[in-house]
């Protein structure tokens, strides 16, 4: 199976501050990766998909960049909506695999 | 509006069996592949199962590979997963979810809200 790492695992930041996620394969995916987030006790939401494409109704300050094996999610301001735990996911094979996650938090 | 309903969780002993269903509303069911995903309390994503649009391909992760059954009824727009051979590592919060496409190599645009499967004695 292909592993995701992302880091960090938690990361600490302020309203305003503009924060990057990065998202690692073990072996190239193409462009195969979506982002989601996920806020407490309900279920992932897609933001990004095809590594660089914004879901509709995503808000503009999310964007996704990278191809083959490091892939990033960068916020450019952070809102106080914004504060949840954030899974990258390959799409390139069959199974399928999930990044373990980031927690966004608020310092 | 697109909405996916899960429904059938519960308590089970280890060793048993349930059938979870998913409802879907909003789109035409029977154009878009369909994913169970899970998530243990307090742990990250894990991918379960696949099913193409039309019911003929399916996949399993390893993990419940021989155990778990997808299917689909696409006349009562609801996708299942028969689980059966239950462990304590089973317990978790399984979402249904769709694929952006017919085929299970998308991502995943809309899920559902979740269904708890506990497994204890």
């Amino acid at each position: 199976d292909i592993q995701m790492t992302q880091s960090p695992s938690t990361l600490s930041a302020s309203v305003g501050d503009r924060v990057t996620i990065t998202c690692r394969a073990s072996q190239s995916i193409s462009s195969s990766l979506a982002w989601y987030q996920q806020k407490p006790g309900k279920a992932p939401k897609l933001l990004i998909y095809k590594a660089s494409n914004l879901e509709s109704g995503v808000p503009s300050r999310f964007s996704g960049s990278g191809s083959g094996t490091e892939f990033t999610l960068t916020i450019s301001s952070l809102q106080p909506d914004d504060f949840a735990t954030y899974y990258c996911q390959q799409y390139n094979s069959y199974s399928q695999t999930f990044g373990q996650g980031t927690k966004l938090e608020i310092k | 509006e697109v909405q996916l309903v899960e429904s059938g969780g519960g308590l089970v002993q280890p060793g048993g069996s349930l059938r979870l269903s998913c409802a879907a509303s909003g789109f035409t069911f029977s154009t878009y592949a369909m994913h169970w995903v899970r998530q243990a309390p307090g742990k990250g994503l894990e991918y379960v199962s696949a099913i193409s649009s039309n019911g003929g391909s399916t996949y399993y992760a390893n993990s419940v590979k021989g155990r778990f059954t997808i299917s689909r009824d696409n006349s009562k727009n609801t996708l299942y997963l028969q689980m059966g051979s239950l462990r304590t590592e089973d317990m978790a919060v399984y979402y249904c979810a769709r694929d952006s496409s017919d085929y299970y190599l998308h991502y995943f645009d809309y899920w559902g809200q979740g269904t708890l499967v506990t497994v204890s004695s």
